[in-house]
């Protein structure tokens, strides 16, 4: 069946530093890839997207590249701010018009002053 | 536009009493999902509904009813609720076709079941 693993948290940075958040997916066919963060006391929201291998996905200073070889779909950011203090999920949708995502069990992000 | 809306914000059940969760959207969104979230453990599919007037169970449906009353309302309704039920509820609709899809979420549901 479809899985997403992502790594455990939780991670506490310093404010500028670099962020990896690693996700690996196991999946039929050729998924569609997702990261949504979800903000203390809120709902998920999208962050970025890739719909191919070799897509990177980029907002708001976060990229992921859909990478088929290694199932993979890391996020990273070159210099985190307290305001991206969160919890990042990978997700992923197969082809096939399937309605369903499937999610990590996300990762909480802390970043320090 | 408000996006999708939820229904209670925070709500305190005993063992046994029902209630139904309310969502609505208003993005004229053909798909709806409810999902519960628990620490560890992310997001699970309760159900969803792909169009008016169908709905399908998804990785967790058991102790739980759904209704997809028109196309902008879809609501979660718990019999008889028991502790393991307690968690924080989430409604979404969907925007797109095929694979490249996002999923719009409302704020959430606290529920505590004691």
């Amino acid at each position: 069946g479809n899985s997403v693993t992502q790594m455990e948290g939780p991670v506490t940075l310093s404010e500028e530093a670099f962020l990896t958040i690693n996700c690996t997916y196991t999946a039929t066919g050729y998924p569609s890839l997702f990261w949504y963060v979800q903000y203390p006391g809120e709902g998920l929201q999208l962050l970025l997207k890739a719909t191919k291998a070799d897509d990177k996905g980029s907002n708001k200073g976060f990229e992921a590249t859909y990478r088929k070889e290694t199932t993979s779909f890391h996020l990273e950011k070159g210099s985190v701010q307290v305001s991206d203090s969160a919890v990042y999920f990978c997700a992923l949708t197969t082809q096939g018009g399937s309605e369903k995502l499937v999610f990590g069990k996300g990762t909480k992000l802390t970043v320090n002053p | 536009n408000a996006g999708v809306t939820q229904t209670p914000k925070f709500q305190v059940l005993k063992t046994g009493q029902s209630m139904t969760l309310q969502c609505a959207q208003d993005m004229n969104h053909n798909s709806m999902y409810w999902y519960r979230q628990d620490p560890g453990m992310g997001l699970r599919l309760i159900y969803y509904s792909a169009s008016e007037g169908t709905t399908d169970k998804g990785e967790v449906p058991n102790g739980y009813n759904v209704s997809r009353l028109n196309k902008r309302e879809f609501s979660l309704r718990l019999e008889s609720a028991a502790p393991s039920q307690t968690s924080v509820y989430f409604c979404a609709s969907r925007v797109g076709t095929g694979t490249s899809y996002e999923q719009y979420f409302g704020p959430g549901t606290r529920l505590t079941v004691t």
